[in-house]
């Protein structure tokens, strides 16, 4: 089973750039990376996902290196209501009801 | 879109007492949802993954006859609580997977036992 690793904190200067690590080693070549993010008392917020390819959306953009084993989360622009735990996962295939486990993700604090 | 509206946000019951949990996907069809239960700066852990029209799946270590799961519709499922104690007390949340691959959550439930 793939697992993720993050490091438990980082702190970001509002209007700058964070850029967020994930590790997942142990990924095999049909499991999809996954970004959420959670601010205090609600439910995750989907922010990106992606397989092979960088990806990039309204919200961030999505690095993964060429082995797989690496990505980045880029928030190009931090803002204070970015300040939140996010989390990197990588998609259990479960039959056909494919279950994202959570791992303990990364606490980031933006300053202003 | 990809919606998911759960309800209560919050919730206080008496120690003994059931509770029921819903969690609706508003503008598309979910044939599977997820439960989660996550304890005050914890991580969200899976409790069991909710199949339309069939029984849900369970992870290990979660008691299926104590968090009844109900999946009648393409977009309702219900977590009850039965016999609730004060461990229970809890931050639970939904997911459903919309097309195109990702996963929404609801706002999740503050459940409180006393």
């Amino acid at each position: 089973d793939a697992k993720t690793t993050q490091p438990t904190s980082m702190d970001c200067a509002e209007g700058r750039a964070a850029n967020l690590p994930c590790n997942h080693s142990t990924i095999s070549g049909n499991e999809y990376v996954y970004w959420y993010r959670q601010i205090h008392s609600q439910g995750p917020q989907y922010i990106i996902h992606g397989l092979k390819n960088n990806e990039t959306n309204e919200m961030a953009s999505l690095i993964i290196t060429e082995d797989r084993k690496s990505s980045t989360l880029i928030l190009p622009h931090a803002t204070l209501r970015d300040t939140a735990v996010y989390y990197c996962i990588v998609r259990y295939p479960q039959g056909g009801s494919e279950k994202l486990v959570f791992g303990k993700g990364t606490k980031l604090t933006v300053n202003p | 879109g990809a919606v998911v509206s759960q309800h209560p946000s919050r919730v206080i019951c008496k120690s003994g007492t059931s509770v029921k949990i819903e969690c609706r996907s508003l503008d598309f069809q979910a044939t599977t949802m997820f439960w989660y239960r996550q304890f005050p700066k914890q991580s969200l852990m899976l409790m069991a993954t909710s199949n339309e029209g069939s029984k849900a799946t369970y992870e290990q270590g979660v008691e299926k006859d104590k968090f009844l799961i109900n999946h009648a519709s393409l977009t309702l499922s219900t977590l009850t609580v039965t016999s609730a104690h004060p461990e229970d007390s809890s931050f639970y949340i939904c997911s459903a997977r919309f097309l195109g691959g990702g996963y929404t959550f609801g706002s999740g439930t503050r459940l409180t036992v006393v």
